[in-house]
C-alpha cells in the first residue's frame, strides 16, 4: 500500500513568486492536513481538507490557500512568498472521515521549500 | 485551547539507558494524545496514541507512555535506549477533527 505522496520534494523559489506542492494521500483516505514546519515554529497546522471542503483552519494569512480534488489529492499554494515562508511542509492523511480527535495522521516525507 | 508543552528540547542518554521524553498537556476535556517520530528528512511516524482505552499505553520499538490524568502527562519511555532511536520525537493533542497540535519536539541523542 503507497503511503502519502508529496511532490516536489525540494523546491527554491525566489521572494514574490508563488508556489504549488501537491500531496496524494493513502488510497482511501478522505481527510488530508498540512502542516509547517520550521526550525522555530515547529510544527503549525495549516489546513484541513476532507471531501473537497476546508474543514480546519490554522492562523495563517491568505496567501496560504488549499483545495483538495475528488480524487482526495490535495494541493496547497502560497502566493507573494517571503523569505519567512522557507519551511518543510508537510502532509498527512487520515482514514476516518469523522471529526474524531482519535483520527491518526499518516504524513508524507514533505516538501522542503527554501525562497531566496 | 488545547496545547502540549515538551519538557527539555534535547535528551542525550547512553545506548542501554532509559529514554524519558516528557510532554504535558492542556485541554478542558479529555484529549487524544499522540507521539510521533520524526526522523531526518523523512515525515512523522506515528509511535502510539491515547484514546481512553487504557493509561498505558504501547507502541512500536519498545516505546510505551503512560496517561496521568493528575498530572496532564503523556511522557513517553523506553527501557533500553538504542542507536536508531535517535530521532526527534513529538508529542500532540487533539479533541474534535483532524486540527493536531504538536509540541516543539524533543531531539533525542543516543551515546555509544
Amino acid at each position: 500500500k503507497a503511503g502519502v505522496t508529496q511532490t516536489p520534494r525540494y523546491l527554491i523559489k525566489t521572494r514574490g513568486q508563488q508556489v504549488t506542492l501537491s500531496c496524494s494521500p493513502i488510497s482511501g483516505h478522505r481527510s488530508v492536513s498540512w502542516y509547517q514546519q520550521t526550525p522555530g515554529q515547529g510544527l503549525q497546522f495549516l489546513f484541513e481538507y476532507f471531501s473537497e471542503t476546508q474543514r480546519n483552519k490554522g492562523n495563517f494569512p491568505g496567501r496560504f490557500s488549499g483545495r483538495q480534488f475528488s480524487n482526495s489529492r490535495s494541493e496547497m499554494n502560497v502566493s507573494t512568498l517571503e523569505l519567512g515562508d522557507s519551511a518543510l511542509y508537510l502532509c498527512a492523511s487520515s482514514l476516518d472521515g469523522t471529526s474524531s480527535g482519535a483520527n491518526v495522521l499518516t504524513f508524507g516525507a514533505g516538501s522542503r521549500l527554501t525562497v531566496l | 485551547a488545547q496545547s502540549v508543552t515538551q519538557l527539555g528540547s534535547h535528551v542525550s542518554v547512553s545506548e542501554g539507558a532509559l529514554v524519558l521524553l516528557r510532554c504535558n498537556y492542556s485541554s478542558s476535556v479529555p484529549p487524544y494524545l499522540f507521539w510521533y517520530v520524526q526522523y531526518p528528512n523523512q515525515g512523522l511516524q506515528l509511535l502510539l496514541k491515547y484514546t481512553s482505552a487504557a493509561t498505558l499505553v504501547k507502541g512500536i520499538n519498545g516505546f510505551e507512555a503512560e496517561f496521568k490524568k493528575s498530572e496532564t502527562s503523556f511522557h513517553l519511555t523506553k527501557p533500553s535506549a538504542h542507536m536508531s532511536d535517535a530521532a526527534e520525537y513529538f508529542c500532540a493533542v487533539n479533541y474534535l477533527g483532524n486540527d493536531m497540535r504538536f509540541g516543539a519536539g524533543t531531539r533525542l541523542t543516543v551515546k555509544p
